[in-house]
């Protein structure tokens, strides 16, 4: 059984770039959420894909956008960079919408600079 | 609307004594409530969970909490502290309807000293 993966582990990127980031959920999990996670504080929750789908979304601009394929694997995509978008971004992945009562899978981050 | 606020923004204990992060939490409902742990350049990592079942909830690595409705809180203990419990701890509060996202409170540093 295979863990969550996410890559880049690290990039640096400059002010009003574009940047996109992978996540391979844990095998057998259908559910994929994003969080980003700023230097000193706890993670904040970006967006969540069940099935493809979009399925909540928390306080970030439209710039802000994802996919989930059929394999359930994910993407982030980060539009108009700025300096505040620096941050570490993790995935993680659950089965069927677990995060209300369930445990969700996190990976190790992508770490964006934004420069 | 639901928060968690971390009392401690850093603990130092050292090994062997016992281990106290503190939690309050707020919610309109009866909420979900998680204790996550993340050691360095490591994902994040559940330790224990409380659902509405047993007010007082063992995890892993001899980590415990106590769910106190009429003091919203959820205080994480252990015994006595490991060298290798030296981690960001976050307190963590959701919704119980599925698809819920979780609240993260901005985390305690354990630091053990030997």
């Amino acid at each position: 059984e295979t863990g969550v993966t996410q890559s880049p582990t690290h990039l640096i990127k400059t002010r009003g770039q574009q940047v996109t980031l992978r996540c391979s959920s844990q095998s057998g999990h259908n559910t994929v959420s994003w969080y980003q996670q700023a230097l000193g504080q706890g993670p904040q929750f970006i967006f969540q894909y069940y099935r493809e789908e979009e399925n909540g979304r928390g306080n970030f601009p439209p710039r802000f956008s994802g996919l989930q394929f059929p394999n359930y694997s994910s993407e982030l995509n980060v539009n108009a960079l700025e300096l505040d978008d620096s941050a570490l971004y993790l995935c993680a992945s659950s089965l069927d919408l677990a995060g209300g009562t369930g445990e969700l899978f996190f990976g190790e981050g992508s770490r964006l600079t934004v420069l | 609307a639901q928060s968690v606020t971390q009392l401690d923004s850093h603990v130092s204990v050292s090994e062997g004594t016992p281990v106290l992060l503190r939690c309050n939490y707020s919610s309109s409902y009866s909420p979900s409530l998680f204790w996550y742990v993340q050691h360095p350049n490591k994902g994040l990592q559940l330790l224990l969970k409380y659902t509405s079942a047993a007010t007082l909830v063992k995890g892993i690595n001899g980590f415990e909490a106590e769910f106190k409705k009429s003091e919203t809180s959820f205080h994480l203990t252990k015994p006595s502290a490991h060298m290798s419990d030296a981690a960001e701890y976050f307190c963590v509060v959701s919704g119980k309807q599925a698809g819920t996202a979780l609240i993260f409170g901005k985390g305690t540093t354990l630091s053990v000293s030997s």
